[in-house]
């Protein structure tokens, strides 16, 4: 089946230390992309990527390093200059290719820092 | 800066009525708008979606309004099922990529 997987589901990270949460899609999706959710709020933007080697930043990307070496994987870094780790990520990809996309998103990682 | 946001953070709806779940967006050049379900602890999951130059458009059991003279997006659900409990959040883009901006989001409850 195609679609998004994110992993792991749940992630505990000491204080301090760096952790990166995985995304691969098999939707042969240019764009993909990386959320944060925090409870009872909306999605904010991390970073996305609309080709390979290339990303841009979002809305809240301080603290977080992403990396586009492959099409399929989008590897979201969470360094130890986020203040505050604790939320849930999402990751989503979309076709892009200059036409309107909807955007399919993963199960997500619930990071918690300890 | 632009954003989109919602009106009734808890929308509590019996089984079998029709819930009405609203969204107000304050970019204008948004063009391409989407209702997406999120289940607790999952991903959010497409529902629906219409483009600026339609005003309304129906899927199963669900519509969605466009008003872009006062910039209000709806969206409908009919015959509400205790399955359709969730947080539905509306998203805009500008982008034709998929990149969206989401609103904070409504958490529907059904009750029997």
């Amino acid at each position: 089946d195609g679609g998004i997987t994110q992993s792991p589901k749940y992630l505990f990270r000491k204080e301090g230390q760096n952790v990166t949460l995985s995304c691969e899609q098999n939707l042969n999706h240019d764009a993909m992309y990386w959320y944060r959710q925090d409870p009872g709020q909306g999605l904010r933007l991390i970073y996305y990527s609309q080709i390979v080697n290339d990303f841009q930043k979002g809305d809240i990307a301080e603290g977080y390093s992403v990396s586009r070496e492959k099409k399929e994987s989008f590897p979201l870094t969470v360094t130890s200059a986020q203040k505050n780790p604790t939320a849930f990520y999402l990751c989503a990809s979309s076709s892009g290719t200059g036409k309107l996309a909807e955007a399919f998103f993963g199960q997500g990682t619930r990071l918690t820092v300890v | 800066g632009e954003s989109v946001g919602l009106h009734l953070p808890t929308l509590s709806v019996q089984e079998g009525d029709n819930s009405i779940i609203n969204c107000a967006y304050s970019n204008s050049a948004s063009d391409y708008f989407i209702w997406y379900k999120q289940e607790s602890g999952k991903g959010p999951q497409f529902i629906i979606d219409i483009r600026s130059n339609m005003d309304k458009r129906q899927g199963q059991r669900v519509t969605v309004l466009l008003n872009k003279t006062v910039k209000h997006l709806s969206l409908q659900i009919a015959a509400t099922q205790p399955g359709d409990s969730a947080v539905y959040f509306c998203a805009e883009t500008t982008d034709s990529w998929g990149k969206l901006q989401f609103g904070a989001g409504t958490q529907v409850v059904v009750t029997p």
